[in-house]
């Protein structure tokens, strides 16, 4: 089955312990983003990656890392999350060119920072 | 400053009647305009597009409508079901592979 597979789904954690939600698609879809959706807020972009080793900012940036060693893999790294990091987080791909067909998301993370 | 809005926070309409859920754009230079569904705890899934140079898109019960000179587009979903009930998120492009998502709407279809 085609599919973005985050881990974990959910996640409490204490400010400033390090933690990595890791994103895997089987696609082989060159193109993988990270969005936090927050109430009123809509989906927010955090990182994007067009390619193996290509990564780039998105909107809200601050406070997270990214990495694209492997086509399938995205990881989102938080070094020293904060409160105000506590978020749904989503994981998403699609095939470069092929926007207008949309993304595939992940079930999403929920990550709440004590 | 969002580019893309959805107004209406939510919505709820009879089994059987028409559901419309709208969205307002600002920029004038989006190439084409998405609609995703999202159930509670899973991911939003694409649902329908248009191209800019359409004015309409339909895919079975779900029709999109571009009205360009109101920077307006629209999903209508006829009937709707009680599996319609999800929130409802618009996005358009502003960079290669990258979107601007409105806030979305909560539709509940009542049975």
């Amino acid at each position: 089955e085609a599919q973005v597979t985050q881990n974990p789904r959910y996640l409490i954690t204490v400010t400033g312990k390090k933690l990595t939600v890791t994103c895997s698609q089987n696609m082989n879809h060159e193109y993988m983003s990270w969005y936090r959706q927050d109430p009123g807020l809509g989906l927010r972009q955090i990182y994007y990656s067009m390619n193996v080793e290509v990564t780039d900012k998105g909107d809200v940036p601050e406070g997270y890392k990214v990495s694209r060693k492997e086509k399938r893999n995205f990881p989102l790294i938080l070094e020293s999350p904060s409160p105000n990091q506590t978020s749904l987080y989503f994981c998403a791909s699609t095939r470069q060119g092929a926007m207008n067909y949309g993304y595939t998301f992940g079930s999403g993370t929920r990550l709440t920072v004590v | 400053d969002q580019q893309v809005k959805q107004n209406s926070p939510s919505l709820s309409v009879q089994e059987g009647r028409i559901s419309i859920l709208n969205c307002d754009y600002t920029n004038s230079m989006f190439d084409y305009f998405l609609w995703y569904k999202k159930y509670p705890a899973e991911g939003p899934t694409f649902l329908i597009s248009i191209s800019s140079i359409k004015d309409k898109n339909e895919d079975g019960r779900f029709t999109v409508f571009l009205n360009k000179s109101a920077k307006h587009l629209s999903l209508h979903i006829v009937p709707s079901q009680p599996g319609d009930s999800a929130v409802y998120f618009c996005a358009a492009p502003y960079k290669v592979d990258q979107f601007y998502f409105g806030t979305g709407t909560s539709l509940t279809v009542i049975p």
